[in-house]
Order: C-alpha cells, then sequence, then structure tokens
C-alpha cells in the first residue's frame, strides 16, 4: 500500500524556536506538495516541489525534497503563532490520484 | 480565495435525509475533486470529475454520488444520511486531469447531522 507518512502529527513548540516536520513517501513520484489548514477552514498551497533537491522558501518556512530518500521537510525557523495551523504533505501513485498525509498539526505557543 | 466557490457554507439536517452540496471551480479549470474532512481528520478523498466524467473514485460511500455539468459546475448528493456523515465537506479544482496538478480549495461545506 502506497503511504506518505507525517512526522510528527502533533508538535507544540514556544514562538522564537526553530523545528522541522518529515514527510516519508512510499510512491515513486518524483514531486511533492506542501498544504496548509487554519483551524476550521479551508487548505491553501504551500509549496510545489517538483524535482529533486528542489527547496523553495516563503517567509519562516522551507520545504525541501528528497526523491531518493523518499523524503520531504517542511523547517521552521523562528517560529510566530501565525504559523500555527495543520501541515499537510501531499504525493501520488501510479495513476497520478493523490496521497494525502494525515497531516501535522503545529501549535506555537507565544 | 482561490477562485472555487461552496455553497452551502452550513447545512443541518437529520438522519435519514438527503443533500445536496454544490461546487463551482475556477475559472478554466476542469477537474473538480470532491473530499471529507471529518472532525480532527485528514482528507478523505471521495470522487474526481474532469470535463463531465468521472475521472477516479476514493473512498465514496453508496449513499454518496456526484455529477458535473456542462459548465463545469458539480454537485455532490449524499442521501440516507448518517451521524458519521457530519464533517466538513471540500470541493477543489485543478486545471489538468492528473492529480499532479495543483489543486485550489474551496471554503468547505460543514454537514452536521442530528
Amino acid at each position: 500500500e502506497l503511504k506518505v507518512e507525517q512526522n510528527p502529527l502533533f508538535l507544540s513548540m514556544q514562538e522564537g524556536k526553530n523545528y522541522t516536520i518529515y514527510c516519508n513517501y512510499s510512491t515513486t513520484s518524483d514531486r511533492l506538495y506542501w498544504y496548509r489548514q487554519d483551524p476550521g477552514k479551508s487548505l491553501e498551497s504551500l509549496f510545489v516541489l517538483l524535482s529533486n533537491g528542489a527547496v523553495k522558501q516563503e517567509g519562516r518556512l522551507m520545504a525541501s525534497l528528497d526523491t531518493k530518500a523518499r523524503l520531504s521537510t517542511l523547517h521552521i525557523t523562528a517560529a510566530v503563532h501565525d504559523l500555527s495551523a495543520t501541515y499537510f504533505c501531499v504525493s501520488w501513485d501510479s495513476n497520478y490520484q493523490l496521497i494525502w498525509g494525515a497531516g501535522t498539526k503545529l501549535i506555537i505557543k507565544p | 480565495d482561490s477562485g472555487v466557490t461552496q455553497t452551502p457554507k452550513h447545512l443541518i439536517t437529520a438522519t435519514g435525509q438527503r443533500v445536496t452540496l454544490r461546487c463551482s471551480p475556477r475559472s478554466g479549470d476542469l477537474s473538480v475533486y470532491w473530499y471529507q474532512q471529518s472532525l480532527d481528520q485528514g482528507l478523505q478523498f471521495l470522487i474526481q470529475y474532469y470535463n463531465g466524467e468521472e475521472r477516479a473514485k476514493g473512498n465514496i460511500l453508496e449513499r454518496f454520488s456526484a455529477q458535473q455539468f456542462p459548465d463545469l459546475h458539480s454537485e455532490l448528493n449524499l442521501s440516507s444520511l448518517e451521524l458519521g456523515d457530519s464533517a466538513l465537506y471540500f470541493c477543489a479544482s485543478s486545471v489538468g486531469v492528473l492529480g499532479t496538478y495543483e489543486q485550489y480549495f474551496g471554503p468547505g461545506t460543514r454537514l452536521t447531522v442530528t
């Protein structure tokens, strides 16, 4: 069974700290997406990683992709409360259908 | 604002009833996806339509059905509702048929079954 596994599933951290969310996938895809969801709200595309070694940054978030290790990371630098949300990584199967990770619920305390 | 619209925003109904959720994709997008998200759960992919035709099915119950109309809007029909059907239902759209295209999500419809 193809899987996308996120680690950790829940993360509580203090403002100003750094942390990394990991996304391991068992598909053979060479690209990966990250989405953000605020509580009770819709989902927003954060990053589209299109090739091995891709790195994208927006503000305090940086995402990277290692297709050989089948690993993507989402790094948070000097966290602020506004980044509190659930973050999903998404890959897809050989039929090009999306496989969603379970999501990482991030709580950043002031 | 993603450009994807969903109506209604909230829906409260009783067990055994039938409801219809509506979605209008972004201008130019031909694919529509439906997802279910129960409380504090991840996303469950239900079904995809591309240019009016069913393209892929996920974990969609037989009590649920969907269609995409010539103007590309889509409707998700939920019948014989059960308490466990209470959830957020999201519609997403993308430009292409493959799931690899970036998806844009609507604001969701919150369904409460009492």
